[in-house]
């Protein structure tokens, strides 16, 4: 697509509840990014594909979250049993590699706000 | 560690220059970013410098970069009103791709 979309851009959940957001990223795009914004805050790194594979999982907080993008296209990050603390706008960029004129600029959906009562 | 951190307000009048200021503690930086967040939008890249850098003038934005003191400034001249939104520095390091560690955000209001 034109640019990175996230759905829902709305997410409106009960404590212990799962929820999967869902990403999009521009058509052709080798990499994937989910980042977490607490508000107030800036974005905080999630975890990162490049294609199918996830290369980096590091920024997940727990293993309530996981994340996948099963055919090198669309991601889905899902939380298990969720908190209020889990409450915060979660982004998805997208880039292609350094490289070819590329600087690997990021660009981002407009997000998914989860809020977790 | 990484920490980035940035004043959080800055007020202006349209046709001032702003100048946004951001601090990081972690040298082995390979890029400095400034991304600006206009309401219920996502982030958008408007810049960048290399490391090596001291310096980056793109249209109305220059971009300063003093290693030494580990300081980022992004000026903007003539600011207008519709530059009012929160501007994000980060950085990203020499891991091949682009996991960026982002400043807290400053929030620029341009009043006419």
């Amino acid at each position: 697509g034109a640019g990175v979309s996230q759905s829902p851009r709305y997410k409106v959940t009960k404590r212990g509840q799962d929820v999967a957001l869902r990403c999009d990223p521009i058509s052709g795009h080798v990499s994937l990014y989910w980042y977490r914004q607490a508000l107030g805050q800036g974005p905080e790194f999630l975890t990162y594909f490049n294609y199918e594979a996830q290369q980096d999982k590091s920024g997940l907080p727990n293993d309530r979250f996981s994340a996948e993008r099963p055919e090198g296209s669309i991601s889905t990050l899902t939380i298990q049993r969720t908190e209020q603390r889990d409450s915060a706008m979660y982004r998805c960029a997208s880039s292609s590699p350094f490289g070819s004129g590329n600087t690997g600029e990021l660009f981002f959906g407009e997000g998914s706000r989860l809020t977790v009562l | 560690g990484e920490d980035v951190e940035q004043s959080l307000f800055l007020s202006v009048r349209e046709g001032d220059s702003s100048v946004i200021n951001c601090t990081y503690t972690d040298s082995s930086s390979t890029y400095l970013y400034w991304y600006k967040q206009e309401p219920g939008a996502g982030l958008q890249l408007l810049t960048y410098i290399f490391s090596n850098m001291d310096m980056k003038q793109d249209q109305r934005l220059t971009v300063l970069l003093n290693k030494k003191d580990k300081h980022l400034s992004l000026r903007i001249a003539d600011t207008q009103t519709g530059d009012s939104a929160i501007y994000f520095c980060a950085e990203s390091f020499d891991t091949g791709f682009q996991k960026l560690v982002f400043g807290t955000g400053t929030r620029l209001l341009v009043s006419p």
